[in-house]
């Protein structure tokens, strides 16, 4: 069965800190994984990743893939309050139907 | 507004009603996806449509659960007899295929369904 694990379940750190998201997972023809971050609403899209090795960055958010080991990491470097939401992993299968399985997020709290 | 749009953003409702929730994709995508969160969790997925058809639905969608997308834009999805448990946030999210090698699902806002 397909699944995505996140890790940790919870985090509370304090502004300025760099916090490091695990998302690891066990999927039949990978196709992609992807990474939103969800606040009091709907996940919005943070990155795509396709290719190993090849890091994505967009401002303080950054993002890799390992394909081997099967586990991909978001990086958040000098948090701040609203960078506190929940971090959606998800990855995607190269199949028709149920294409996309959702890890549970990890819950992070910036403290001022 | 070009992203995707659900309404009623908010529904309360007794247990044994039926309920309807309407979502609208961005315009140019031929996919739409309904996915159930509850709190504490990732969404899990019910049901998508590849234009107007229903291509697959999760076991999760009992027979009181029935989604349609008739003219291959919105969609609705119905809840009928609902139960406590169905309470959760019901989210849409659409894609285009195969525009994109991979697939890249954008999020409504979302339906919070409560019933009491």
């Amino acid at each position: 069965e397909d699944k995505v694990v996140q890790s940790p379940l919870s985090l509370v750190v304090h502004e300025g800190d760099t916090v490091t998201l695990n998302c690891s997972y066990e999927v039949t023809n990978f196709r992609s994984l992807l990474w939103y971050k969800q606040e009091k609403k709907a996940p919005t899209f943070l990155f795509m990743l396709t290719s190993s090795g090849i890091e994505k960055k967009s401002g303080r958010l950054s993002s890799i893939l390992d394909k081997k080991e099967l586990f991909s990491i978001l990086n958040i470097t000098a948090t701040q309050t609203g960078d506190s939401a929940v971090y959606l992993c998800a990855v995607e299968a190269r199949r028709e139907g149920q294409n996309f399985v959702f890890g549970p997020g990890t819950r992070l709290s910036v403290l001022p | 507004d070009t992203g995707v749009s659900q309404n009623p953003r908010h529904k309360i409702t007794k247990r044994g009603q039926n309920v309807t929730f309407r979502c609208d994709p961005i315009s140019e995508h031929n996919r739409l996806y309904w996915y159930r969160q509850t709190l504490g969790q990732g969404p899990e997925f019910l049901t998508y449509f590849q234009n107007e058809a229903q291509l697959e639905k999760s076991r999760l969608l009992s027979d009181r659960f029935s989604a349609e997308r008739p003219k291959g834009s919105f969609s609705t999805l119905e809840i009928q007899r609902t139960e406590q448990g169905d309470s959760a946030m019901y989210l849409c999210a659409s894609s285009f295929v195969p525009r994109e090698p991979q697939e890249t699902q954008y999020f409504g806002p979302g339906t919070r369904l409560l019933v009491l």
